[in-house]
């Protein structure tokens, strides 16, 4: 069946460092992705989304890149710090999934100072 | 803004018991969503609600899960009788309205369930 999975299940980095998380999907009729960060004992948190008429959209240290030839969606954390540790997932919802979200498994983001 | 709300946070069961979620969503969002969560994994929708309707529970194993929002705000979900692979944590998550308008889901807490 369709998935959305990670490349990497942990990722270690520096603080003040940049981190790239990335995520691979399958579905092609993907329209819509959304990276979720969630903190232990915690519900996901929404960070950023992006439709797929985009290739790139930038929040608050964060960037979202949407290659839809690949199917590769990564997310981009600026200057790294200790309290963007967490597990983070992406998710999609595909055109014709009832606008359910699919998730893959997450990252784990470890920020050592 | 208040978030969704859910309890309890934490339910120990032995396997064949029941087993019964809350959850408060945001106020004024129409679409509820539950989540099975089990550890090292992503959620995976369970059931998914627009106001008081069904608008799919594909993935709900309904021979022991059951789920209601009666008046289209708080919802329960029920386990009867539990297994141990039910182990996991429950996500209750809501939106304004699905589809093509505003579409990001908040996220209640969780329930973690463990069944013994």
């Amino acid at each position: 069946g369709e998935s959305v999975g990670l490349h990497l299940p942990t990722l270690s980095v520096q603080e003040g460092d940049n981190s790239i998380i990335n995520c691979a999907y399958s579905n092609s009729a993907s329209d819509y992705f959304i990276w979720y960060k969630q903190e232990s004992g915690k519900g996901p948190q929404f960070i950023i989304d992006i439709r797929s008429n985009m290739d790139k959209r930038q929040g608050q240290r964060v960037t979202v890149l949407l290659n839809k030839t690949v199917k590769h969606l990564s997310l981009q954390i600026a200057a790294t710090q200790p309290g963007d540790s967490a597990v983070y997932f992406c998710a999609e919802r595909g055109a014709n999934s009832g606008y359910a979200l699919n998730f893959g498994k997450g990252t784990s983001l470890l920020v050592t100072p | 803004e208040a978030g969704v709300a859910q309890s309890p946070r934490y339910k120990i069961i032995e396997k064949r018991q029941s087993v019964a979620f809350w959850c408060n969503p945001i106020s004024g969002h129409a679409t509820l969503y539950w989540y099975q969560q089990i550890l090292g994994q992503g959620p995976k929708l369970l059931i998914q609600f627009q106001n008081n309707g069904v608008v799919d529970d594909s993935q709900l194993p309904k021979d022991r899960f059951s789920a209601e929002r009666l008046k289209g705000v708080d919802s329960t979900l029920k386990i009867q009788p539990a297994k141990l692979e039910d182990s996991a944590v429950y996500l209750c998550a809501s939106s304004l309205v699905s589809g093509g308008g505003a579409y990001e889901q908040y996220f209640g807490p969780g329930t973690r369930l463990t069944v013994t």
